[in-house]
């Protein structure tokens, strides 16, 4: 196990709702990344926090939306649901900074459906 | 660019043998490059990672092989079991925070 967890496990929504998703890091961990994972597809990286801000943003539009709190967990909020959301999200946390990089640890995800 | 490409999309093996996967990126800016396992309804562990400095790391029965001329790397395992069946994914990073991931190749090893 990493130590990384993500809350809910599933979940359905409908068209046009909102919906945010947890994550608490491994400890230690300062950095947290969001990924998209669709069925049988590799992540694609949608943000990551690092120390409370966002560090860096992949080709999500702004209806993906995060935060990371002082504990180091971060929310992932997601406006105005579409069908194409319909995925796995992962949450990966990173010691140290974004320079200590890359060394993901990923929790077991959240299944969003989107009806 | 910043794609990372992966072959075979499936792989089957029979227990013992040595399941290859290979990866292909065009980003000579690609400095560190993983592999992950997934099961189903898991997240990707992190199997094994290597720099573009050495050549070739092993860790257990996994090695990644790494052609930094052909910006290829691939990943061997040695006498593999039916628990490794799962489905895994190399990806690729720069200096920047993300990682860029192949498409996956889910591998069976066959009892």
């Amino acid at each position: 196990e990493t130590g990384v967890t993500q809350s809910p496990t599933h979940l359905i929504k409908t068209r046009g709702q909102q919906v945010t998703l947890r994550c608490s890091s491994q400890s230690g961990h300062n950095t947290v990344s969001w990924y998209q994972q669709a069925l049988g597809q590799g992540p694609q990286f949608i943000f990551q926090y690092y120390r409370e801000e966002e560090n860096g943003r992949g080709n999500f539009p702004p209806r993906f939306s995060g935060l990371q709190f002082p504990n180091y967990s971060s929310e992932l909020n997601v406006n105005a649901l579409e069908l194409d959301d319909s995925a796995l999200y992962l949450c990966a946390s990173s010691p140290g900074g974004p320079e200590a990089k890359n060394i993901q640890y990923f929790g077991a995800g959240t299944r969003l459906s989107v009806l | 660019q910043q794609q990372v490409k992966q072959s075979p999309q499936s792989l089957i093996v029979q227990k013992g043998g040595i399941p290859i996967i290979n990866c292909a990126y065009e980003n000579t800016a690609f400095d560190y490059f993983p592999w992950y396992q997934q099961f189903p309804g898991k997240g990707p562990a992190l199997l094994i990672a290597i720099r573009p400095d050495v050549s070739e790391k092993k860790e257990g029965r996994f090695t990644i092989s790494f052609n930094k001329s052909a910006k290829q790397f691939s990943l061997h395992i040695m006498d593999s079991q039916p628990g490794d069946s799962a489905t895994y994914f190399c990806a690729a990073a720069d200096s920047s925070y993300q990682l860029i991931w192949g498409a996956g190749t889910k591998l069976i090893i066959k009892p």
